[in-house]
């Protein structure tokens, strides 16, 4: 079955630590993206990785940076936290050339307060 | 720009009632549309999809037809179940965009016994 783990389900920090979260899959996926989950703007994209050692910014990168240094696991790091990064974050892979459906995997989220 | 709009929830049904959840959207070219679930406490899962301009994607009693004419992707159920309580995603994806979709806001439905 397919799987994404994400370290974290809930979390709790205080203004400006440094958070990582992890992410990781086990379908030898290229892609993997990180969004943000947030009540009334629905899953908005952080950023994404079409492949080890690379990376994209998505819509809402301000904030955030991203590490895959191997192919299963995709980190997003917020460098020092902010309260307005209170948020669902949602981690998810995608079989690149693939039979083109376009479906993505969903780990189950980590629930990120930042006090 | 590239948009989804669904309507607002939270959609209250009491069970077996008809399920209508609508969806638009914005898009240059001809996306493939998709309907992702979230149950209570998971991630989300794809739900159903079509790729082309009348296509009807199905799967649990859940249908939505892509109507490029009205640009609309509308998810129906003719009868709910309180296992159907979840929040709702559509989202398309532009052609030759891999896995990257956009989202629209999401629908909390609660169907009542």
């Amino acid at each position: 079955d397919v799987k994404v783990t994400q370290s974290s389900r809930y979390l709790v920090k205080r203004t400006g630590e440094k958070v990582f979260l992890e992410c990781v899959q086990d379908m030898d996926h290229e892609n993997m993206f990180w969004y943000r989950q947030d009540p009334g703007l629905g899953l908005r994209l952080i950023y994404f990785s079409y492949d080890v050692k690379m990376k994209e910014k998505g819509d809402i990168p301000e904030g955030y940076s991203v590490s895959r240094e191997k192919k299963e696991r995709f980190s997003l790091i917020l460098e020092s936290a902010s309260t307005n990064q209170t948020s669902m974050y949602l981690c998810a892979s995608h079989l690149a050339g693939g039979p083109g459906t376009g479906e993505l995997f969903f780990g189950e989220g980590s629930r990120l307060t930042v006090l | 720009g590239n948009s989804v709009t669904q309507m607002e929830g939270p959609v209250t049904l009491s069970e077996e009632a008809f399920l209508t959840i609508n969806c638009t959207y914005t898009a240059t070219g001809y996306p493939s549309l998709f309907w992702y679930v979230q149950y209570p406490g998971e991630g989300l899962q794809l739900l159903l999809k079509a790729t082309k301009a009348d296509d009807k994607g199905s799967n649990k009693g859940f249908e939505a037809t892509y109507r490029k004419e009205t640009t609309s992707f509308h998810l129906e159920k003719g009868s709910v179940q309180v296992s159907d309580s979840a929040v709702y995603f559509c989202a398309l994806r532009l052609y030759n965009q891999g896995g990257k979709l956009i989202f629209g806001q999401g629908t909390e439905l609660s169907v009542k016994p």
